[in-house]
């Protein structure tokens, strides 16, 4: 399997416009993760879905935020509109369970909002 | 508090020295406990998870220790090469919040020659 893929790598964006980030999890896995990484907070889960079903949003900061999972290989997350706050490293992971075994990440989306 | 304290906060070593790094934990009642470690650039890569049952696990030159009565972990790394250059992250699976996964802030390992 190719593991977690994420798209894009980078993206840098000015301040107001709308961004995307995608990924595709580990084929078979029920549990799908986005994280978000900074210097200061470290990682962060921002949501996780369950067989496609948004379980847990509470991590997201603010309504600006949103996910999908339209389908079990493919999930994007939205920033609309971004702010210069939201520069991070944004991380996609997933796991057969949650918790209890092993969680794989994807390579992660470098967002610069300028 | 973070409920997963790890330190040092950053180290060097030079090649070929052993190292060990410390995760201490609140999270209670849990059910395992990760170290990831993190080169630049890319995502978190999992190098041993432990229950609480279990004391200690290897995976090549890198050993886990878990002692659940002192909620403290060690990460021990043996004969240091440059590629160790990278974060390693301690993680504690809680029971409680239905396995939610809490992370340590890393610790920053700089191997040199």
């Amino acid at each position: 399997d190719a593991g977690v893929i994420q798209s894009p790598r980078h993206e840098v964006t000015e301040m107001g416009q709308e961004v995307t980030l995608r990924c595709k999890p580990i084929s078979g896995h029920d549990y799908l993760f986005w994280y978000r990484q900074t210097m200061m907070r470290g990682l962060e889960l921002l949501i996780y879905f369950n067989n496609n079903v948004p379980i847990d949003d509470s991590g997201m900061p603010e309504d600006r935020f949103s996910a999908k999972m339209p389908n079990a290989s493919f999930s994007t997350l939205k920033i609309q509109p971004s702010e210069p706050r939201d520069s991070a490293v944004y991380f996609c992971a997933s796991s057969r369970d949650r918790g209890a075994g092993e969680l794989f990440f994807g390579e992660g989306s470098r967002l610069t909002v300028l | 508090k973070n409920q997963v304290e790890q330190s040092p906060q950053s180290l060097i070593i030079l090649e070929g020295k052993n190292c060990t790094l410390q995760c201490n934990y609140t999270v209670s009642p849990f059910s395992n406990l990760r170290w990831y470690k993190q080169d630049t650039g890319r995502g978190p890569v999992s190098l041993t998870i432990m229950t609480f049952s279990e004391n200690t696990k290897s995976n090549g030159r890198y050993t886990a220790t878990l002692d659940a009565d002192t909620k403290q972990s060690s990460l021990h790394i043996t004969a240091s090469q440059l590629s160790d250059s990278a974060s390693y992250i301690c993680v504690v699976s809680a029971t409680e919040y239905g396995n939610k996964l809490v992370f340590g802030a890393g610790t920053i390992l700089r191997v040199k020659s």
